[in-house]
């Protein structure tokens, strides 16, 4: 089955312990994506990858990383989270990075910073 | 830099009624796509359907129709006859070359069905 997978779906950590939230996809999709969504924001791009090693800021990248070393995988770590990084997370491929292709979505992860 | 505004925050109607849900978006691009995705209350977001900029004919599928117009910068999703399985959180989205190919999203409308 095509999808995008994300671990963990639920997260509650502390400020401070750095955590990495995995995404993974096997559609052999080029482009990979995450967002995070909050309430009255919608969803805000973080960061994304257009292809392998090649990884861009999208609107708020502030306190996260990403590294995309092979194509099916593209996880987002925060190196040391604060409670303003509570949210629910979620990563997305799609095809190429052509605007013709929909984005395909992970089924989320909430994570909560205390 | 590109912006979609979902104007209405909620809605709420009674089954079997009708129901628009309005989208208007900016772009500078000339070439782009737009999209409806779907948010049901377990949360993962489905894709519905993608509009290029190029082609303005409406579109329907089953009780969904969606009204692209370039004049008005406005890319309308329709219901017909709600049921409650339709009760969701339905975001449009915006995609441009000029803007790295993001999505950028409209803070959704959250349409509640009720029986």
């Amino acid at each position: 089955e095509a999808q995008v997978t994300q671990n963990p779906r639920y997260l509650i950590t502390v400020t401070g312990k750095k955590l990495t939230v995995t995404c993974s996809q096997n559609m052999n999709h080029e482009y990979m994506s995450w967002y995070r969504q909050d309430p009255g924001l919608g969803l805000r791009q973080i960061y994304y990858s257009m292809n392998v090693e090649v990884t861009d800021k999208g609107d708020v990248p502030e306190g996260y990383k990403v590294s995309r070393k092979e194509k099916r995988n593209f996880p987002l770590i925060l190196e040391s989270p604060s409670p303003n990084q509570t949210s629910l997370y979620f990563c997305a491929s799609s095809l190429a990075i052509s605007v013709a292709y929909e984005q395909y979505f992970g089924p989320g992860t909430r994570l909560t910073v205390t | 830099a590109q912006k979609v505004t979902q104007a209405q925050t909620e809605i709420s109607v009674v089954e079997k009624e009708d129901v628009t849900l309005d989208c208007v978006y900016e772009t500078r691009d000339t070439t782009y796509y737009l999209f409806w995705y779907k948010q049901p209350p377990s949360g993962e977001l489905v894709f519905l359907i993608r509009r290029n900029s190029f082609d303005e004919q409406n579109e329907i599928s089953g009780r969904y129709s969606w009204n692209f117009q370039k004049s008005t910068s406005s890319f309308n999703f329709t219901i017909t006859a709600s049921q409650v399985v339709d009760s969701a959180v339905y975001f449009c989205a915006l995609s441009s070359g000029g803007s790295n190919y993001k999505l950028t999203f409209g803070k959704g409308t959250l349409l509640t069905v009720n029986p």
